[in-house]
């Protein structure tokens, strides 16, 4: 199965800061990667898929991008309902496995 | 829209078995891959276990292989996950989730999940 590494697992930052998380997969996915976002006792959603792809809905300030192993995540200016956890996940062959996650918080 | 509702959840002791259910609607169901995602109290997201939609290709996690079975009833519009050898560590939040609108895998679509707790 790929294994996907995300980093840091935690996140402590201020609105208005630019924030950028990581994912590392096992092996080259293209670009088949989807993140999303858990509010605290919410269902996840989906904000991008296919490494830059915004779902529709979401705001601009979300961005992927990447390819083959490596992939980034970035809030450019932190909203305060931003707060959350945020999860990668490969879709280049089932078993379509997540990353750890990623709490952000504010400091 | 779009709709997926788990049912079936519950207590369980270790060794027990336990089917979870999904009904889907607001989509035609015949046309789609069916999965399964599980969140352990207070952890990540875990994928579980997936069907294609014509039922011929299942995947399963490592942690489930070889005691958890998918299946699927197009004409009924559900999906089924038989979990059996149960242990605590299956203590989960069950989701049923479908991609609709993107490619298999991006999964747009989320059922409110049903608790399954595995406890003697």
């Amino acid at each position: 199965d790929i294994q996907m590494t995300q980093s840091p697992s935690s996140l402590s930052s201020s609105v208005g800061d630019r924030v950028t998380i990581t994912c590392q997969a096992s092996r080259d996915i293209s670009n088949y990667v989807n993140w999303y976002q858990q509010k605290p006792g919410k269902v996840p959603r989906l904000l991008i898929f296919g490494a830059s792809n915004l779902q529709p809905g979401v705001p601009s300030r979300f961005s992927g991008g990447g390819s083959g192993t490596d992939f980034t995540f970035t809030i450019s200016s932190l909203q305060p309902e931003d707060i959350a956890t945020y999860y990668c996940q490969q879709y280049h062959n089932p078993p379509y496995t997540f990353g750890l996650g990623t709490k952000l918080d504010f400091k | 829209e779009v709709q997926l509702v788990e049912s079936g959840g519950g207590l369980v002791r270790p060794g027990g078995s336990l089917r979870l259910s999904c009904s889907g609607s607001g989509l035609t169901f015949s046309s789609y891959a069916m999965h399964w995602v599980r969140q352990a109290p207070g952890k990540g997201l875990e994928y579980v276990s997936g069907i294609s939609n014509n039922g011929v290709r299942t995947y399963y996690a490592d942690s489930v292989k070889d005691r958890f079975t998918i299946s699927r009833d197009n004409s009924a519009k559900m999906v089924y996950v038989q979990m059996s050898s149960l242990r605590p560590g299956d203590t989960a939040v069950y989701y049923c989730v479908v991609a609709y609108n993107w490619n298999d895998g991006s999964f747009d679509y989320w059922g409110q999940g049903i608790l399954v707790t595995v406890s003697s």
